[in-house]
């Protein structure tokens, strides 16, 4: 099954505690993306990636840094998460750019205290 | 960059009417607008998007329109269904990056 897959689903963890969510593609897609989704705010593009090796700040990169050095795996990482990075995080995947249709995976609640 | 407005934050239909969300885009480079569905507990997907070569775009009761000169764009959901019920995101993909915008969300709520 196609499929974009993250984990942890949850999280909950201290300031400062580095953590790392996974995002895995089954599609072959090239481009890879990042947000994070808060109420009232909507969805906000923190990286992408277009191909492995290539990675790009979205609108909110402050606090996170990402790697693609596989072309199915793209993880987010937080190194010294702070509650103001508290939110409902998606990953999601395109054959063929941010231009294309944008397969999400199903979430990641992380709770930073 | 660019920046995405989306109104109303929420909307309630009576069952077989008609909902409207509109958007608004501030770069007029920008080429690329999608409108993605969001059910409870799950991410968003996609359900209708239009190029800014065509000025709309039909799939059975979703249509989307493009206005470039006004750089506003509408979802229109005819004979709503209690399936419809769902947040609704428009977004916009602007000219020469690969970044995608998204308007804030539409809670959309249709009344049995």
């Amino acid at each position: 099954e196609a499929q974009v897959t993250q984990n942890p689903r949850y999280l909950i963890t201290v300031t400062g505690k580095k953590l790392t969510v996974t995002c895995s593609q089954n599609m072959n897609h090239e481009y890879m993306s990042w947000y994070r989704q808060d109420p009232g705010l909507g969805l906000r593009q923190i990286y992408y990636s277009m191909n492995v090796e290539v990675t790009d700040k979205g609108d909110v990169p402050e606090g996170y840094k990402v790697s693609r050095k596989e072309k199915r795996n793209f993880p987010l990482i937080l190194e010294s998460p702070s509650p103001n990075q508290t939110s409902l995080y998606f990953c999601a995947s395109s054959p063929g750019g941010a231009g294309y249709e944008q397969y999400f995976g199903p979430g990641t609640r992380l709770t930073v205290t | 960059g660019e920046n995405v407005e989306q109104h109303p934050s929420t909307l309630s239909v009576q069952e077989g009417d008609s909902a409207v969300i509109k958007c608004t885009y501030s770069d007029s480079a920008s080429n690329y607008f999608p409108w993605y569905k969001q059910e409870l507990g799950k991410g968003p997907q996609l359900i209708i998007d239009i190029r800014s070569n065509v000025g709309e775009k039909k799939d059975q009761r979703i249509a989307v329109t493009l206005n470039k000169t006004a750089k506003h764009f509408s979802l229109h959901i005819t004979e709503t269904q209690p399936e419809d019920s769902a947040v609704y995101f428009c977004a916009a993909k602007g000219f020469g990056n690969e970044k995608l915008t998204f308007g804030t969300g539409t809670r959309l709520t249709i009344i049995p």
